[in-house]
C-alpha cells in the first residue's frame, strides 16, 4: 500500500529564517506530488504541483520554492520566512494513471508551521 | 463566485443524530467528487468518491450527488462523537490529462457530543 510522510511535524521559525519542509511517498512510481497550505478560515491553497522529476508548476506568486529532486520526493522551501508565511502545510500524491476515481489525493499529516 | 461553496458550520449534533453536510458547485463540467475528512491537527483523508450523479453508500456514510442542482452531499446516520471532524468537499472536472485541477470546500466544523 502507499504511504506519504511529511516532516517535521511542527516548527517555530523566526521572520527572515529559512525553511525546508520534506515529504516522500512510498509504494508507488511517478507519482503527481502537490504542497498545499491551510490557514484558518481561508479553505486548502494549492502552492505547487509535479508530474515529475525537476518538474514544478507554481499556483500562486509568493515567498516559496519546492524542488523534485527523486521520483517521490517533494521539497518545499524559503529561503526567508514572512510572518505571512504562517500556517498549515500539507503534502499530497494522486496516481500518474487515474481511473474510476479520477484525480483523488492523498495527503500527509501536515506540518505546522509559525513564524515569530 | 467561487467554484464550490461550503457552509464552514460549526455544525453540532447529539450522538445518534443524522447529520447531513453539503456542497454546492458552480462549474457543470464536474463529474468527480470526493469527501474528506480532517481531524484536528491532521492531514484530510479521503473519505469517499463518487463519480457523476447518484448515490454512495460506504457503511454509516452515503454520498449524494446532483448533478442537475450543482449539490452534493454527505450524509451521516448514527453519529458518533468520533465522527467530530471538519469535512471537506472536493470536486474536479479533468479525468483525460495528466494532472487534473481538485477544487475544495472550506470545510464544516461538525461536533458529535455524547
Amino acid at each position: 500500500s502507499q504511504t506519504i510522510h511529511q516532516w517535521p511535524a511542527t516548527l517555530v521559525q523566526p521572520v527572515g529564517s529559512p525553511l525546508s519542509l520534506e515529504c516522500t511517498v512510498e509504494g508507488t512510481s511517478n507519482p503527481n506530488l502537490y504542497w498545499y497550505r491551510q490557514a484558518a478560515g481561508r479553505g486548502l491553497q494549492l502552492l505547487f504541483y509535479s508530474v515529475g522529476i525537476g518538474q514544478i508548476s507554481s499556483e500562486v506568486p509568493q515567498n516559496l520554492s519546492a524542488s523534485r529532486p527523486q521520483d517521490r520526493q517533494f521539497i518545499l522551501s524559503s529561503k526567508k520566512l514572512l510572518l505571512s508565511d504562517s500556517g498549515f502545510y500539507l503534502c499530497a500524491w494522486s496516481p500518474a494513471q487515474r481511473g474510476f476515481s479520477g484525480n483523488t489525493i492523498y495527503f500527509g499529516e501536515g506540518s505546522w508551521l509559525t513564524v515569530v | 463566485q467561487k467554484e464550490v461553496e461550503q457552509d464552514p458550520g460549526p455544525l453540532s449534533v447529539p450522538e445518534g443524530a443524522i447529520v447531513s453536510l453539503n456542497c454546492t458547485y458552480s462549474n457543470s463540467a464536474f463529474q468527480y467528487f470526493m469527501w474528506y475528512r480532517q481531524y484536528s491537527r491532521k492531514g484530510p483523508e479521503l473519505l469517499m468518491y463518487t463519480y457523476s450523479s447518484g448515490n454512495k453508500e460506504d457503511g454509516r456514510f452515503t454520498a449524494q450527488v446532483d448533478k442537475s442542482s450543482k449539490y452534493i452531499s454527505l450524509f451521516i446516520r448514527d453519529s458518533q462523537p468520533s465522527d467530530s471532524a471538519t469535512y471537506l468537499c472536493a470536486m474536479s472536472a479533468d479525468r483525460g490529462s495528466t494532472l487534473g485541477r481538485l477544487y475544495f470546500g472550506r470545510g464544516t466544523q461538525l461536533t458529535v457530543w455524547p
